[in-house]
């Protein structure tokens, strides 16, 4: 069974651009959820897709938006990229949306620098 | 807001020693609780999760427990090995059924010592 994989795994923009980054779910998941982590920090919800469909966010501006295809992969996007965006964008995947059903699969991050 | 907390951001241990890594959560209503490890230059790993009406679960060289009347969560690794140095984080889910959104505290760096 494949894990959760993630691009690019580093990228450098420029304030002002916009970036996009992908996520496989592992096999069998069919929910999404992405994480920004900053320098020695924890994770911090962003939002989770279900079905295609957002379900829950996080205290993120709107610049911040994803999208879930059919086969369960997701887009994370971000526009007009502020310095403080620069982090490690974390996908994670699960079997359905009950905590504790089945526990969070994280991939190993897209690493953003904003300059 | 509530947030999930650590008591202390490093911890250096003796290789064979127990190691005990401690969180504060604040949220009552949290009913979930997972510990993950992250290594440098990887995503968290799931290392083992208790739900609120427990107050202790055990796994392969691990246990977390569970205080409730202090709002306390902490994990125990047994025989501490070189390959358990990592960044551990305690993370609490509110409200069964909810988007899985998970709130993480700040992490504890645990370095083994040989």
């Amino acid at each position: 069974e494949t894990g959760v994989t993630q691009s690019p795994t580093h990228l450098i923009k420029t304030r002002g651009q916009q970036v996009t980054l992908r996520c496989s779910s592992q096999s069998g998941h069919n929910t999404v959820s992405w994480y920004q982590q900053a320098l020695g920090q924890g994770p911090q919800f962003i939002f989770q897709y279900y079905r295609e469909e957002e379900n829950g966010r996080g205290n993120f501006p709107p610049r911040f938006s994803g999208l879930q295809f059919p086969n369960y992969s997701s887009e994370l996007n971000v526009n007009a990229l502020e310095l403080d965006d620069s982090a490690l964008y974390l996908c994670a995947s699960s079997q359905g949306l009950l905590a504790g059903a089945n526990v969070l699969t994280f991939g190993a991050g897209s690493r953003l620098t904003v300059l | 807001g509530e947030s999930v907390g650590l008591h202390l951001p490093t911890l250096s241990v003796q290789e064979g020693d127990n190691s005990i890594i401690n969180c504060a959560y604040s949220n009552s209503a949290s009913d979930y609780f997972i510990w993950y490890k992250q290594e440098s230059g990887k995503g968290p790993q799931f290392i083992i999760d208790i739900r609120s009406n427990m107050d202790k679960r055990q796994g392969q060289r691990v246990t977390v427990l569970l205080n409730k009347t202090v709002k306390h969560l902490s994990l125990q690794i047994a025989a501490t090995q070189p390959g358990d140095s990592a960044v551990y984080f305690c993370a609490e889910n509110i409200g069964q059924g909810s988007a899985r959104q998970l709130t993480f505290g700040s992490g504890t760096q645990l370095t083994v010592l040989p």
